[in-house]
């Protein structure tokens, strides 16, 4: 059970809009830490894709976007594409002194 | 850039204890104020993060590993370990090493590939 909620699946057919949520609590989103997002593609190592809530490291494409609001955070894709199709997983911190991931989303691209 | 890559047995005992190494590439593990983490995923499950430790060597674990994880800095090797001992099958896992980005709280950037470790006798 993760401290962090996150959908098991979401789905969207290309150039559709779909949006992943991340819900935490009082002791971690809520506490004011921000929240990062990971994408891991089949087979391979997660990476990068929001880190503070909003901001994209060089290379993401501006079609990935991130928000936090109160308890929960949000990650929006838009003009979906095949090659988005991964899990994606949030990731912040909690004060019981851990660092805390998302149970993680698997979205598929119809 | 740098890159990050993992390496040590891909099997341990019962009781043993699990040693990898992350050998950093492209730049100097001493350099900037990061940090040098492990995270590790269970097969077909999600993320769980072990612990860090910064370049002044202060570390800092997951309280549910803490008894039994040590994270070290090798700056003459550029490298980073992770010992875990006792293990037992729940310990399974793909373990990834990453840089740790200094935030509230910290993020993670790069991953190295990761490095299965199945516990079996």
């Amino acid at each position: 059970q993760s401290v962090l909620t996150q959908p098991p699946s979401v789905s969207g057919a290309p150039g559709q809009r779909v949006t992943i949520s991340c819900t935490g609590s009082s002791s971690n989103i809520g506490a004011r830490y921000d929240v990062h997002w990971y994408q891991q593609l089949p087979g391979t190592a997660p990476k990068l894709l929001i880190f503070g809530n909003i901001n994209r490291p060089s290379g993401v494409p501006d079609r990935f976007s991130g928000s936090k609001s109160g308890t929960s955070a949000s990650l929006a894709i838009t003009g979906l594409q095949a090659e988005d199709e991964a899990d994606y997983y949030c990731q912040s911190y909690d004060s019981s002194l851990t660092v805390v991931f998302g149970g993680g989303t698997k979205l598929t691209v119809l | 850039q740098v890159q990050l890559q993992e390496s040590g047995p891909g099997v341990v005992k019962p009781s043993q204890t699990l040693s990898l190494t992350c050998t950093v590439s492209g730049g100097s593990i001493t350099s900037g104020a990061y940090s040098w983490s492990w995270i590790r995923q269970h097969p077909g499950k999600g993320l769980e993060w072990i612990g860090y430790i910064y370049n002044s060597g202060s570390t800092h674990y997951n309280p549910s590993l803490k008894s039994r994880v040590t994270i070290s800095v090798d700056t003459s090797d550029n490298q980073s370990s992770l010992k875990l001992n006792s293990v037992t099958a729940a310990d399974t896992a793909v373990y990834y090493c990453a840089r740790g980005w200094f935030g509230e709280p910290i993020w993670f950037d790069p991953w190295g590939q990761g490095t299965l470790v199945t516990v079996s006798s």
